[in-house]
């Protein structure tokens, strides 16, 4: 099942803050952040591990809340470079046949005005 | 992380034919994917390229249509066959480094089928 990304869309001035969220109805194992530019290839940005401990670098970071299959990207200060859209990719192993298999949210556009 | 490369990057093919895309990675990586992300839409996982053995496909993708190989750990092929307008999407490797959790993307062959 897909995970339902929120919200679908978001428009920000620089240095206003955003956040967004990724929610799974399946046991998770660990959530992949990637941003994608327009014409360009999703880059990675982090991944939060079961069991594993909030990530953050510069002004981007997340959280994994496993009971609640749930994931968040904080995106703080936001800057130009930020405008993209977000997607999250799950991974369940259930049984380890999903070992590495990421299912993608929907992706949130984010938009950063001067 | 890992530099990825895809070949071609673009290619516009006519209904009926097929083309072969090609994945390169400059170092051994345990684990490969394929995914399509058709316009305006999330990434969907293909299948995941097994080295030395037969390709693992997700529900609605079949070996005949969608023919992969992996003779090595840095190398894989896709081909998309007998096209349709329908197969017109991003084709994307992606690869799992070696003791890492983190996948990385290449920069995708975008494919249109005429």
């Amino acid at each position: 099942q897909q995970p339902v990304q929120s919200p679908q869309a978001v428009i920000l001035r620089e240095g206003e803050d955003a956040v967004i969220n990724c929610s799974s109805s399946k046991a998770l194992y660990s959530v992949h952040w990637y941003r994608q530019k327009h014409g360009e290839a999703p880059v990675f940005l982090m991944i939060l591990l079961k069991g594993g401990e909030q990530k953050g670098h510069d002004k981007i970071s997340a959280s994994f809340n496993e009971k609640k299959q749930q994931s968040s990207l904080y995106l703080t200060a936001s800057q130009l470079s930020y405008s993209g859209t977000y997607f999250c990719g799950t991974e369940g192993r259930a049984g380890g046949t999903s070992y590495g298999k990421l299912t993608f949210g929907q992706g949130t556009i984010l938009t950063v005005h001067p | 992380s890992a530099v990825i490369s895809q070949k071609p990057s673009r290619d516009i093919c006519q209904r009926g034919t097929s083309l072969t895309i090609q994945c390169q990675v400059d170092s051994q990586v345990t684990m490969m994917f394929w995914y399509r992300q058709q316009p305006g839409q999330s990434l969907t996982l293909i299948a995941t390229a097994n080295q030395g053995s037969e390709a693992t496909y997700e529900s609605g993708f079949v070996i005949d249509k969608f023919p992969i190989s992996r003779p090595n750990l840095t190398f894989s092929t896709l081909t998309v066959s007998n096209m349709s307008p329908e197969d017109s999407s991003i084709y994307l490797c992606s690869v799992e480094e070696v003791e890492r959790y983190e996948q990385y993307f290449g920069p995708g062959t975008r494919l249109t089928v005429t």
